[in-house]
Protein backbone atom coordinates (compact mmCIF):
# COMPACT_ATOMS: atom_id res chain seq x y z
CA UNK A 1 0.00 0.00 0.00
CA UNK A 2 1.56 3.35 -1.08
CA UNK A 3 -0.24 5.31 1.12
CA UNK A 4 -2.18 6.77 -1.91
CA UNK A 5 -6.03 7.09 -2.50
CA UNK A 6 -7.93 7.50 -5.12
CA UNK A 7 -11.81 6.76 -5.25
CA UNK A 8 -13.69 5.56 -6.88
CA UNK A 9 -11.83 2.12 -8.41
CA UNK A 10 -14.12 1.71 -11.36
CA UNK A 11 -16.11 4.27 -13.09
CA UNK A 12 -18.69 3.14 -16.31
CA UNK A 13 -20.34 6.29 -18.22
CA UNK A 14 -21.69 6.99 -21.65
CA UNK A 15 -20.05 9.97 -24.22
CA UNK A 16 -20.39 13.31 -23.76
CA UNK A 17 -21.09 12.93 -19.76
CA UNK A 18 -18.55 14.43 -16.79
CA UNK A 19 -16.67 12.38 -14.40
CA UNK A 20 -14.46 13.61 -11.05
CA UNK A 21 -11.55 11.45 -10.37
CA UNK A 22 -10.55 12.25 -6.71
CA UNK A 23 -7.22 11.28 -4.80
CA UNK A 24 -5.66 11.90 -1.44
CA UNK A 25 -2.38 11.97 -1.40
CA UNK A 26 0.84 10.22 1.37
CA UNK A 27 0.78 11.64 4.64
CA UNK A 28 3.35 14.54 4.84
CA UNK A 29 3.31 14.63 0.53
CA UNK A 30 2.64 18.20 -0.73
CA UNK A 31 2.68 17.50 -4.60
CA UNK A 32 -0.24 15.18 -6.75
CA UNK A 33 0.70 14.55 -10.22
CA UNK A 34 -2.33 13.06 -12.59
CA UNK A 35 -1.10 10.42 -15.28
CA UNK A 36 -3.31 8.52 -18.06
CA UNK A 37 -2.47 5.14 -19.02
CA UNK A 38 -3.95 3.89 -22.05
CA UNK A 39 -2.99 0.52 -24.93
CA UNK A 40 -2.09 3.05 -27.66
CA UNK A 41 -0.41 6.11 -25.60
CA UNK A 42 0.95 4.27 -22.47
CA UNK A 43 1.55 6.30 -19.46
CA UNK A 44 1.25 9.64 -20.22
CA UNK A 45 1.97 12.47 -17.94
CA UNK A 46 -1.39 14.91 -17.23
CA UNK A 47 -0.81 17.92 -15.12
CA UNK A 48 1.18 17.91 -11.51
CA UNK A 49 0.07 20.20 -8.47
CA UNK A 50 2.42 21.48 -5.80
CA UNK A 51 0.56 22.66 -2.35
CA UNK A 52 -2.55 23.71 -4.05
CA UNK A 53 -0.68 25.73 -7.09
CA UNK A 54 -0.33 23.82 -10.72
CA UNK A 55 3.10 23.41 -11.30
CA UNK A 56 3.57 21.25 -14.60
CA UNK A 57 1.35 20.41 -17.30
CA UNK A 58 1.76 17.39 -19.96
CA UNK A 59 -0.64 16.37 -22.37
CA UNK A 60 -3.96 17.19 -20.76
CA UNK A 61 -6.62 18.06 -22.86
CA UNK A 62 -8.97 21.02 -22.79
CA UNK A 63 -11.76 19.05 -21.44
CA UNK A 64 -10.01 17.67 -18.87
CA UNK A 65 -9.42 20.04 -15.43
CA UNK A 66 -7.59 19.55 -12.23
CA UNK A 67 -6.90 20.96 -8.78
CA UNK A 68 -5.56 20.54 -5.65
CA UNK A 69 -7.35 21.81 -2.18
CA UNK A 70 -6.21 23.44 0.76
CA UNK A 71 -6.29 19.56 2.42
CA UNK A 72 -4.32 18.68 -0.17
CA UNK A 73 -6.60 16.69 -1.90
CA UNK A 74 -6.80 16.61 -5.52
CA UNK A 75 -9.36 16.08 -8.25
CA UNK A 76 -9.21 15.74 -11.96
CA UNK A 77 -12.36 16.68 -13.70
CA UNK A 78 -13.17 15.15 -16.93
CA UNK A 79 -15.65 16.67 -19.45
CA UNK A 80 -17.59 15.80 -22.40
CA UNK A 81 -16.52 12.48 -22.49
CA UNK A 82 -15.28 10.34 -26.05
CA UNK A 83 -14.70 6.61 -26.05
CA UNK A 84 -10.94 7.30 -26.24
CA UNK A 85 -11.34 8.39 -22.91
CA UNK A 86 -11.49 4.76 -21.65
CA UNK A 87 -8.10 4.41 -19.25
CA UNK A 88 -6.44 4.09 -16.42
CA UNK A 89 -5.89 7.30 -14.55
CA UNK A 90 -3.58 7.56 -11.72
CA UNK A 91 -2.96 10.10 -9.35
CA UNK A 92 0.69 9.72 -7.51
CA UNK A 93 2.41 12.33 -4.76
CA UNK A 94 5.66 12.82 -3.51
CA UNK A 95 7.10 15.36 -1.24
CA UNK A 96 8.62 18.31 -2.60
CA UNK A 97 7.31 18.04 -6.26
CA UNK A 98 10.56 17.36 -8.42
CA UNK A 99 12.47 19.58 -6.42
CA UNK A 100 15.05 16.97 -6.36
CA UNK A 101 15.82 14.14 -8.96
CA UNK A 102 15.39 12.21 -5.54
CA UNK A 103 11.99 13.19 -5.67
CA UNK A 104 10.16 9.37 -5.54
CA UNK A 105 6.39 9.73 -6.79
CA UNK A 106 4.08 7.48 -5.11
CA UNK A 107 1.65 6.03 -7.20
CA UNK A 108 -2.40 4.87 -5.82
CA UNK A 109 -4.17 2.14 -7.57
CA UNK A 110 -5.87 4.13 -10.06
CA UNK A 111 -9.51 4.50 -11.31
CA UNK A 112 -10.34 2.61 -14.65
CA UNK A 113 -12.71 4.78 -16.54
CA UNK A 114 -14.54 3.02 -19.34
CA UNK A 115 -16.68 5.35 -21.53
CA UNK A 116 -19.56 3.95 -23.31
CA UNK B 1 13.38 16.34 -24.64
CA UNK B 2 13.59 13.16 -22.68
CA UNK B 3 13.09 10.12 -23.72
CA UNK B 4 12.82 6.65 -22.30
CA UNK B 5 13.45 3.26 -24.38
CA UNK B 6 12.55 -0.10 -23.23
CA UNK B 7 13.21 -2.65 -26.38
CA UNK B 8 12.00 -5.68 -24.65
CA UNK B 9 8.19 -5.97 -25.08
CA UNK B 10 7.94 -9.62 -22.79
CA UNK B 11 10.05 -11.87 -21.82
CA UNK B 12 9.80 -15.16 -20.10
CA UNK B 13 12.12 -16.42 -16.73
CA UNK B 14 12.51 -19.89 -15.05
CA UNK B 15 11.74 -19.45 -11.51
CA UNK B 16 14.52 -18.99 -9.27
CA UNK B 17 16.14 -17.36 -11.93
CA UNK B 18 17.69 -14.01 -12.36
CA UNK B 19 16.11 -11.68 -15.21
CA UNK B 20 17.60 -8.17 -16.89
CA UNK B 21 15.39 -5.54 -18.16
CA UNK B 22 16.39 -3.31 -20.31
CA UNK B 23 16.26 0.41 -20.16
CA UNK B 24 17.95 3.09 -22.66
CA UNK B 25 17.36 7.23 -21.88
CA UNK B 26 17.97 10.28 -23.76
CA UNK B 27 18.31 13.88 -21.82
CA UNK B 28 20.10 17.15 -22.11
CA UNK B 29 19.67 17.64 -18.08
CA UNK B 30 22.76 17.03 -16.12
CA UNK B 31 20.57 16.06 -12.86
CA UNK B 32 17.98 13.10 -13.69
CA UNK B 33 16.69 10.06 -11.12
CA UNK B 34 16.03 6.92 -12.77
CA UNK B 35 13.23 4.91 -11.85
CA UNK B 36 11.51 1.50 -12.39
CA UNK B 37 7.75 0.23 -11.49
CA UNK B 38 6.23 -2.54 -11.24
CA UNK B 39 2.75 -3.05 -12.63
CA UNK B 40 1.02 -6.09 -11.91
CA UNK B 41 -2.05 -7.44 -13.28
CA UNK B 42 -4.23 -5.81 -10.73
CA UNK B 43 -3.29 -2.39 -12.28
CA UNK B 44 -1.46 -0.58 -9.40
CA UNK B 45 2.02 1.11 -9.62
CA UNK B 46 4.72 -0.13 -7.45
CA UNK B 47 7.60 1.74 -7.29
CA UNK B 48 10.84 -0.50 -6.96
CA UNK B 49 13.79 1.49 -7.19
CA UNK B 50 15.98 4.58 -7.52
CA UNK B 51 18.64 6.06 -9.49
CA UNK B 52 20.49 9.20 -9.31
CA UNK B 53 22.60 10.38 -11.95
CA UNK B 54 25.13 11.52 -9.62
CA UNK B 55 25.37 8.14 -7.88
CA UNK B 56 28.58 6.28 -7.99
CA UNK B 57 27.32 3.16 -7.04
CA UNK B 58 24.55 1.07 -8.22
CA UNK B 59 21.31 1.15 -6.48
CA UNK B 60 20.22 -2.09 -4.60
CA UNK B 61 16.95 -3.26 -3.13
CA UNK B 62 16.16 -6.67 -2.17
CA UNK B 63 16.58 -8.64 -5.25
CA UNK B 64 16.29 -5.71 -7.18
CA UNK B 65 19.45 -4.17 -8.55
CA UNK B 66 20.06 -1.52 -11.14
CA UNK B 67 22.77 -1.74 -13.41
CA UNK B 68 23.54 2.10 -14.14
CA UNK B 69 26.10 2.67 -17.45
CA UNK B 70 25.51 6.53 -17.55
CA UNK B 71 28.53 6.63 -20.53
CA UNK B 72 25.57 4.33 -22.72
CA UNK B 73 22.53 5.87 -21.07
CA UNK B 74 21.46 2.00 -19.93
CA UNK B 75 19.73 1.57 -16.39
CA UNK B 76 19.08 -2.08 -16.86
CA UNK B 77 16.93 -3.75 -14.31
CA UNK B 78 18.18 -7.00 -12.26
CA UNK B 79 15.75 -8.90 -10.86
CA UNK B 80 17.51 -11.93 -9.11
CA UNK B 81 15.96 -15.35 -8.01
CA UNK B 82 12.54 -14.68 -9.70
CA UNK B 83 9.30 -15.47 -8.29
CA UNK B 84 6.27 -16.29 -9.40
CA UNK B 85 4.67 -13.05 -7.92
CA UNK B 86 7.44 -10.97 -10.10
CA UNK B 87 5.43 -12.04 -13.00
CA UNK B 88 3.99 -8.16 -14.32
CA UNK B 89 4.78 -5.24 -16.38
CA UNK B 90 7.89 -3.61 -15.24
CA UNK B 91 8.67 0.31 -16.15
CA UNK B 92 11.57 2.41 -16.57
CA UNK B 93 10.85 5.50 -15.90
CA UNK B 94 13.06 9.00 -15.66
CA UNK B 95 12.27 12.42 -14.34
CA UNK B 96 14.48 15.34 -15.16
CA UNK B 97 14.81 18.87 -14.08
CA UNK B 98 13.79 20.44 -17.24
CA UNK B 99 10.18 18.79 -17.60
CA UNK B 100 9.61 18.08 -13.89
CA UNK B 101 7.60 15.15 -14.67
CA UNK B 102 8.32 11.21 -14.99
CA UNK B 103 8.49 9.81 -18.32
CA UNK B 104 8.07 6.49 -18.86
CA UNK B 105 9.41 4.02 -21.31
CA UNK B 106 6.33 1.77 -22.94
CA UNK B 107 7.23 -1.38 -20.59
CA UNK B 108 8.63 -4.78 -20.41
CA UNK B 109 5.94 -7.98 -19.41
CA UNK B 110 8.27 -10.35 -17.39
CA UNK B 111 6.31 -14.20 -16.97
CA UNK B 112 8.03 -15.80 -14.29
CA UNK B 113 7.73 -19.84 -15.12
CA UNK B 114 7.65 -22.43 -12.92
Amino acid sequence: DSGVTQTPKHLITATGQRVTLRCSPRSGDLSVYWYQQSLDQGLQFLIQYYNGEERAKGNILERFSAQQFPDLHSELNLSSLELGDSALYFCASSVSGGAASTDTQYFGPGTRLTVL
Amino acid sequence: AQKITQTQPGMFVQEKEAVTLDCTYDTSDQSYGLFWYKQPSSGEMIFLIYQGSYDEQNATEGRYSLNFQKARKSANLVISASQLGDSAMYFCAMWGAAGNKLTFGGGTRVLVKP
